[in-house]
């Protein structure tokens, strides 16, 4: 099983460029995240997908838009760059509940991105 | 929605000596509360989780409290080692949204010093 599996590892943009991150899951999970990871700011989500055809916003959704392209897939996309969007990105998976509460995430390698 | 604080931010004690980091939570529906590790250039990875039907729960040099009526839980690391030295954060979930979305802590950065 190779988890979560995010591609790319790095990127840089300039302003204004749009770039897609891909990110899937081997593990049979319901639920899919979007995660970004600032300095002091810990993790905060920026989109979600609790199943399959259904996404929604979370904390920190403008400038982004996701699709669950299936199960397995989702994809965060960024359609015009700005230098405040520099960040580490995380995708994460679960799976549904134990005794009516939530169960671990398990988080990609992490994308670093640089908008310059 | 649910609002997650942690403190401290960084944290630096000597080897052997115990850590103790604190997390307080909003959402009094909130019933999951894990907390994961995070190594320099690493993914998070949950190291200890708790559910809101218990108090306490320990793995070996770790443990987690929960107190729900103050809302706050907490990392208790003993014997602190060099390999304990990274950023932890904490998380909570609501169970009834059936998302399993984590709405996560500041992040603590724990020093170990040898």
């Amino acid at each position: 099983n190779a988890g979560v599996t995010q591609t790319p590892k790095f990127q840089v943009l300039k302003t204004g460029q749009s770039m897609t991150l891909q990110c899937a899951q081997d593990m049979n999970h319901n639920s899919m995240y979007w995660y970004r990871q600032d300095p002091g700011m810990g993790l905060r989500l920026i989109y979600y997908s609790a199943s399959e055809g259904t996404t929604d916003k979370g904390e920190v959704p403008n400038g982004y838009n996701v699709s669950r392209l299936n199960k397995r897939e989702f994809s965060l996309r960024l359609e015009s760059a700005a230098p405040s969007q520099t960040s580490v990105y995380f995708c994460a998976s679960s799976e549904a509940q134990i005794q009516g509460s939530n169960t671990e995430a398990f988080f990609g390698q992490g994308t670093r991105l640089t908008v310059v | 929605g649910e609002n997650v604080e942690q403190h401290p931010s960084t944290l630096s004690v000597q080897e052997g000596d115990s850590a103790v980091i604190k997390c307080t939570y909003s959402d009094s529906a909130s019933n999951y509360f894990p907390w994961y590790k995070q190594e320099l250039g690493k993914r998070p990875q949950l190291i200890i989780d708790i559910r809101s039907n218990v108090g306490e729960k320990k793995d070996q040099r770790i443990a987690v409290t929960l107190n729900k009526t103050a809302k706050h839980f907490s990392l208790h690391i003993t014997e602190t080692q060099p390999e304990d030295s990274a950023v932890y954060f904490c998380a909570a979930s609501k169970g009834s949204s059936n998302t399993g979305k984590l709405i996560f802590g500041q992040g603590t950065t724990l020093q170990v010093k040898p």
